[in-house]
């Protein structure tokens, strides 16, 4: 079935430690995306990607990186400059960027502070 | 600047009843928007969406209503099943935007 696969589920990081995040699609689109949920809070944007080897900056891109180096994936590093990462991260992709077509999500990954 | 918003944390609904989400946006320039559903540790499920050409949208048991002089769009789920029990969460966009925006959600309890 085609879907989009994030990993790990969870995942712990100690202080000054750079993490990443998995997410990989195989619903051959073009465009993916990574948001960060808090509780109580609605999806911010990380970054998104609009086709390979390119990315642009969400609304709350610092302290956190990207890459696209495939189209079917799309890794998110947090690094230890991100002084708040304990949340839940959850990774979309859609057919293309600017056009009114749903973005489809896995099931995220949540991440906690040691 | 919350550009969507859900004023309703919480919504709790007998089963089989009519259960009425509510969304209220602020940018006059979107123009797509949709609802999705999310379970406790998993990602959000499309639901439903609707442009702004339209003011209403069906899908079986889910109806979405826009009314664009009031910003305001509701997701009417009928009847209502216990299943139905999860976050809803809608959002927006804009033609040429690249993202869209979400509102905080609100959790739906459809009790027996």
């Amino acid at each position: 079935d085609g879907g989009i696969t994030q990993s790990p589920k969870y995942l712990f990081r100690k202080e000054g430690q750079n993490v990443t995040l998995s997410c990989e699609q195989n619903l051959n689109h073009d465009a993916m995306y990574w948001y960060r949920q808090d509780p109580g809070q609605g999806l911010r944007l990380i970054y998104y990607s609009q086709i390979v080897n390119d990315f642009q900056k969400g609304d709350i891109a610092e302290g956190y990186s990207v890459s696209r180096e495939k189209k079917e994936s799309f890794p998110l590093t947090v690094t230890s400059a991100q002084k708040n990462p304990t949340a839940f991260y959850l990774c979309a992709s859609s057919i293309r960027v600017y056009s009114n077509q749903p973005q489809h999500f896995g099931d995220g990954t949540r991440l906690s502070i040691l | 600047d919350q550009q969507v918003k859900q004023n309703s944390p919480s919504l709790s609904v007998q089963e089989g009843r009519i259960s009425i989400l509510n969304c209220d946006y602020t940018n006059s320039m979107f123009d797509y928007f949709l609802w999705y559903k999310k379970y406790p540790a998993e990602g959000p499920t499309f639901l439903i969406s609707i442009s702004s050409i339209k003011d209403k949208n069906e899908d079986g048991r889910f109806t979405v209503f826009l009314n664009k002089s009031a910003k305001h769009l509701s997701l009417h789920i009928v009847p209502s099943q216990p299943g139905d029990s999860a976050v809803y969460f809608c959002a927006a966009s804009a033609e040429g935007a690249q993202k869209l925006v979400f509102g905080q959600g609100t959790r739906l309890t459809i009790n027996p």
